[in-house]
């Protein structure tokens, strides 16, 4: 399968303060990112799809200026949590897509705690 | 709009026994159906997937499942459990034709006991 690398895996971080989070392809361009939230004893929920050089698009109740996508290259995109509060508090896993690609491929997820 | 109801939030069987995990989903188009497992803080790890064609799908670990289009169902099996198949598995349903965002269930815990 692809190779996708997430990181961090977990960050504990302050109220008030923000959090970046990587997510590279490492051998397929991703043309398209999708960012997933889930939280405890909960199931996974698409938060928002980013596409290579464009603005990512939302779903519903997903704050745009709190949780900024960034896509700017084929292999990285990245997700920050800004002025993170401690309902942020969540595993974020990414899923890049590739044109070539048959088959949806995740990071490791990223555990998000915040105190 | 697609959804996916997974029966079942907690599921125990003994190792050796056989593992039936329940999915149905709802679409109004073609869809595609996946199964999905998760370990504690790590990402998902996709067992078997279901396009088009053989409506009996094996995947990895021995896992298989069957796309019952009459039933609206997906469900997963495996003849006998192991204790390392205890895990959280998550079935899934995308739009047919290429990939798009996932539906996912709400996810069934899996408990395997000597």
């Amino acid at each position: 399968g692809a190779v996708v690398s997430q990181h961090p895996s977990w960050v504990i971080c302050k109220s008030g303060t923000s959090v970046k989070i990587e997510c590279r392809s490492l051998d397929f361009q991703a043309t398209t990112m999708f960012w997933y939230r889930q939280f405890p004893k909960q199931s996974l929920m698409l938060m928002a799809t980013s596409n290579e050089g464009s603005k990512a698009t939302y779903e519903q109740g997903v704050e745009k200026d709190k949780f900024l996508i960034n896509h700017a290259s084929l292999t990285l995109s990245t997700l920050t949590v800004t002025s993170a509060h401690p309902e942020d508090s969540s595993f974020y896993i990414c899923s890049p897509w590739g044109l070539e690609n048959t088959e949806a491929f995740f990071g490791q997820g990223t555990r998000l705690t915040v105190v | 709009a697609q959804s996916v109801t997974q029966l079942g939030s907690h599921v125990s069987v003994s190792e050796g026994a056989l593992v039936l995990l329940r999915c149905n989903y709802s679409s109004s188009v073609p869809p595609y159906l996946f199964w999905y497992v998760q370990y504690p803080n790590q990402g998902l790890q996709l067992l078997l997937k279901y396009t088009t064609g053989a409506t009996l799908v094996k995947g990895i670990n021995g896992f298989e499942a069957e796309f019952k289009k009459s039933e609206t169902s997906f469900h997963l099996t495996k003849p006998s459990a192991h204790m390392s198949d205890a895990a959280e598995y998550f079935c899934a349903v995308s739009e047919a034709g290429g990939y798009n965002k996932l539906i996912f269930g709400a996810g069934t815990r899996l408990a395997v006991h000597p």
